[in-house]
């Protein structure tokens, strides 16, 4: 079956836009993670949600970003305002329940902001 | 705050044994992850652990210790393809998880 899509694959833009990041989970997880991971370095959690709900949202670096998940699919991730410090590969995972359960990743979006 | 210590970089022989430790210290710790991670590609689940002792799956095996905040995985036969990056992560009940930096594997001939 079709595993966790991310959209665009890569994408650069210029300091100071905003950006549009998509996932698609697997169909049925109700659980639905963003990390970003820098250059060499490991996996930073920023948001998790169970269903279209985000019960923690203290991951996020600031005030620029956001998450929203409807129909308990679809997650966008919207960076505004971005920053060269924001260039990352920005992964989404999912999962079945979200207690505990495997997480299957996307393949990421590459981000650079110049 | 949580924090998740594994060593950064480890070498490895074909064929040998090698165990990467991962110490954490967490509040509402629900259980632990390791997951594999070839560059350039996206991260792959290993093994996760809730309950003290050792977890076996194959070549590869986690051991927790949760009193001690402590996990270890154990990679036996190894082979080329095992060189990567090895993710340690703990999972909270409130459904965060936080991974630590990674562990760089490289087999050698």
């Amino acid at each position: 079956g079709a595993g966790v899509s991310q959209s665009p694959s890569n994408k650069v833009t210029e300091k100071g836009k905003d950006v549009e990041l998509r996932c698609d989970p697997i169909s049925g997880h109700t659980a639905l993670y963003w990390y970003r991971q820098s250059l060499g370095q490991g996996l930073e959690f920023l948001i998790y949600f169970q269903g279209n709900s985000a019960p923690d949202k203290s991951g996020l670096p600031s005030d620029r970003f956001s998450a929203e998940r409807t129909g308990g699919s679809v997650s966008t991730l919207t960076i505004q305002r971005t920053q060269q410090e924001d260039s990352a590969v920005y992964l989404c995972a999912s999962s079945l329940v979200g207690t505990g359960d495997e997480q299957y990743f996307g393949p990421g979006t590459r981000l650079t902001v110049t | 705050g949580q924090n998740i210590d594994q060593p950064t970089e480890m070498t490895a022989t074909e064929g040998a044994i090698v165990q990467i430790n991962c110490t954490y210290q967490t509040s509402g710790f629900n259980g632990l992850f390791w997951y594999q991670q070839h560059a350039g590609e996206a991260p792959t689940f290993l093994s996760y652990n809730v309950l003290d002792g050792l977890e076996e799956k194959g070549r590869f095996s986690s051991f927790l210790s949760r009193s001690k905040g402590y996990s270890y995985l154990l990679l036996k036969e190894l082979q080329m393809k095992d060189s990567a990056s090895y993710l340690c992560a703990v999972y909270t009940n409130a459904g965060k998880s936080t991974f630590g930096d990674g562990t760089t594997l490289t087999v050698k001939p």
